[in-house]
């Protein structure tokens, strides 16, 4: 089955740091631009930065930019998000997702908590 | 980037059809054929239900459609089914170069 596996979430103080990954399973990862999405909790979706197929070019929401580094390991099947200077606002549900067209393949999920 | 615009909460019966609409502008759904639709039951990832407007992914029900006139895109399920409740979002990418993308608020779908 294609899937996509995030780890990396959990408790941090504001100011922290956290890096996520995500490992991509019965297909080639390097094909694709790749996306991470969030969700705070009891919002809606929001886009958060974007990789192409060889990490030429990134993308970022105004909010998080300077502060998130998406990259990824072609090699290794892998998508990684490094979060920097964390704010309680950061607080969500951090899905990496398969893209474009469209977000067919979705992670689980992994949870970001940012509080004191 | 400014958040498409879509309602809240819409309810429908079972078995009859509703239609969530999702409003954006020139720059994103009016620009661009990439508009989506996902869903998401509670506790769930998103599942895309409707690509590049009205394509629909293999496996998904024919339920589903999917349209646009002008800014404004639409979700159409027919014959709602218990099934059908969750949250749907729309998507549009809003560069045909960064692939960034702008999400709707989300509509809660009630089935009665």
């Amino acid at each position: 089955e294609v899937q996509l596996v995030e780890s990396g979430g959990g408790l941090v103080q504001p100011g922290g740091s956290l890096r996520l990954s995500c490992v991509a399973s019965r297909f080639t990862l390097g094909t694709y631009w790749m996306t991470w999405v969030r969700q705070a909790p009891g919002r809606g979706l929001e886009w958060v930065a974007n990789i192409k197929e060889d990490g030429s070019e990134t993308y970022y929401v105004d909010s998080v930019k300077g502060r998130f580094t998406i990259s990824r390991d072609n090699a290794k099947n892998s998508l990684f998000l490094q979060m920097n200077s964390l704010r309680t606002e950061d607080t969500a549900v951090y899905y990496c997702t398969r893209s474009p067209p469209a977000f067919d393949i979705w992670g689980q999920g992994t949870m970001v908590t940012v509080s004191s | 980037q400014s958040a498409l615009t879509q309602p809240a909460s819409v309810s429908g019966s079972l078995g009859q059809s509703i239609t969530i609409s999702c409003t954006g502008t020139s720059s994103d759904i009016g620009g661009y054929n990439y508009v989506s639709w996902y869903q998401q039951h509670a506790g769930r990832a998103p599942k895309v239900m409707i690509y590049d407007v009205s394509h629909r992914p293999s496996g998904v029900s024919n339920r589903f459609s999917g349209s646009r006139s002008g800014n404004t895109a639409s979700l159409t399920i027919s014959g709602l089914q218990a099934e059908d409740e969750a949250d749907y979002y729309c998507s549009s990418y809003t560069s045909s170069i960064s692939f960034e993308v702008v999400f709707g608020g989300g509509t809660k779908l009630t089935v009665l």
